[in-house]
């Protein structure tokens, strides 16, 4: 069965280092979504890539974080500089569109910013 | 905004105990909705979800679940809990307002232990 490629899988960074996280999303699915989930909550959406174009990313804090999803096939999302609040698991999720289809989740990289 | 709860942060049950996890959800248009559960170790997965039809949907290893639009629930239930159903549950909805996004909004999640 075909998944949702992430990685690295655990990151160990220093506060106002940079750090950076992949997505290879289910081949054939136009839609890419990056959550965070902080301890104790649910995922909360960052950024969601229509093939290579940004549709949402009003929770994404633009001021350190960027996502690019160039080719429209893999996506990165950058934090830069990370800060202790970052502190969490970042999960990315695909889906065949932007219709009512079924999202699929990659393991999640977890970030812990020291 | 849209939200969902869900009531019960920790549930801890006895094999063949018989479960309901709550969820509501505040929005008054059209929804999605999704109940996904997180097995120790593993990843984000679907259980069951319903877009529209029977209310009452059946998912993947006995669950099922019924949508009440007058109550804006959609409760999780299985007769007759294992121990390998020990994980997290997390209730979402999806509620496109005008645009392209398929943004999920999740709940907290319940943390469901069985014990054997």
């Amino acid at each position: 069965e075909a998944e949702v490629a992430q990685s690295p899988r655990y990151k160990i960074t220093e506060k106002s280092q940079a750090v950076a996280f992949w997505c290879d999303p289910i081949s054939g699915h136009a839609t890419l979504y990056w959550y965070r989930q902080i301890l104790g909550q649910g995922p909360e959406l960052l950024v969601q890539f229509q093939d290579e174009s940004v549709v949402d990313d009003s929770q994404l804090p633009k001021d350190r974080f960027s996502a690019e999803r160039l080719k429209g096939v893999d996506s990165t999302l950058k934090i830069q500089p990370a800060e202790l609040g970052d502190s969490a698991m970042y999960l990315c999720a695909s889906s065949f569109g932007q219709g009512p289809y079924e999202q699929y989740f990659g393991p999640g990289t977890r970030l812990t910013v020291t | 905004a849209q939200s969902v709860s869900q009531h019960n942060h920790h549930v801890i049950l006895s094999e063949a105990a018989s479960l309901e996890l709550g969820c509501n959800y505040s929005y008054g248009g059209t929804v999605n909705l999704f109940w996904y559960v997180q097995y120790p170790g593993q990843h984000l997965q679907l259980l069951l979800k319903y877009f529209s039809g029977d209310p009452l949907v059946k998912g993947i290893k006995g669950f099922e679940a019924e949508f009440i639009k007058s109550k804006f629930s959609f409760n999780l239930r299985k007769p007759s809990v294992q121990w390998s159903d020990t994980a997290e549950y997390f209730c979402a909805v999806n509620a496109p307002y005008g645009g392209a996004t398929n943004k999920l909004i999740f709940g907290t999640g319940t943390l469901l232990a069985v014990q054997p």
